[in-house]
């Protein structure tokens, strides 16, 4: 039951270099997102794809951008570091469930990227 | 203005204690809800679901109230091991909502 997996797990990068950091589903989920987590700011929403093909802006999109390869992949691009994007990253997909007709949403463990 | 809002805390409670948290959230044809409890450095996982009946698990409470536009959690008989962020979640099909989170303290 690997649920949802991000990797890598912590990464330390330098001003100005990229990254892309990797997240894979296998629910069969439709909607995929990045958020980024930071001390007493809770989890603001990067971007988010509803379905395979289609991504769109969240709440703090600046500095990111994202491809949603397929069903099952969202990765999320760090063009330039900044210092500014240091943070917890998780990965989270969801879907409406059959039972209950709510969307269920599950993580990632997270990436703790460091831009120096 | 978020749209969906969480007192931050901290809380800080004595072992047994009853504590409630609350979050506002803004648009009234909000469907969904849920608590997620996320402990330190780790991810953000599904407390409960939060229906319009209430919704009683064990020691934990949730409750929406539409006509004030808020959803609370109770936490009764507190224990140390209750101590976590707890999150609000505004859900749809299409987005996920998040409040800041109410970090909670369980004294011993």
């Amino acid at each position: 039951n690997a649920g949802v997996t991000q990797t890598p797990k912590f990464q330390v990068l330098k001003t100005g270099q990229s990254m892309t950091l990797q997240c894979a589903q296998d629910m069969n989920h439709n909607s995929m997102y990045w958020y980024r987590q930071d001390p007493g700011m809770g989890l603001r929403l990067i971007y988010y794809s509803a379905s395979e093909g289609t991504t769109d802006k969240g709440e703090v999109p600046n500095g990111y951008n994202v491809s949603r390869l397929n069903k099952r992949e969202f990765s999320l691009r760090l063009e330039s570091a900044a210092p500014s994007q240091t943070s917890v990253y998780f990965c989270a997909s969801s879907d409406v469930t059959i039972r209950t007709g709510d969307p269920e949403a599950f993580f990632g463990q997270g990436t703790r990227l460091t831009v120096v | 203005r978020k749209e969906v809002e969480q007192d931050p805390g901290p809380f800080n409670v004595p072992e047994g204690a009853t504590v409630a948290f609350n979050c506002t959230y803004s648009n009234s044809a909000s469907q969904s809800f849920f608590w997620y409890r996320q402990d330190c450095r780790k991810e953000p996982k599904l407390l409960m679901s939060v229906y319009s009946s209430g919704n009683e698990d064990g020691r934990f409470t949730a409750q929406l109230n539409r006509a004030s536009q808020y959803i609370s959690l109770l936490i009764r008989d507190s224990k140390l091991s209750d101590s976590a962020t707890y999150l609000c979640l505004e859900g749809s099909a299409r987005q996920l909502t998040f409040g800041s989170g109410t970090q909670l303290t369980v004294l011993p």
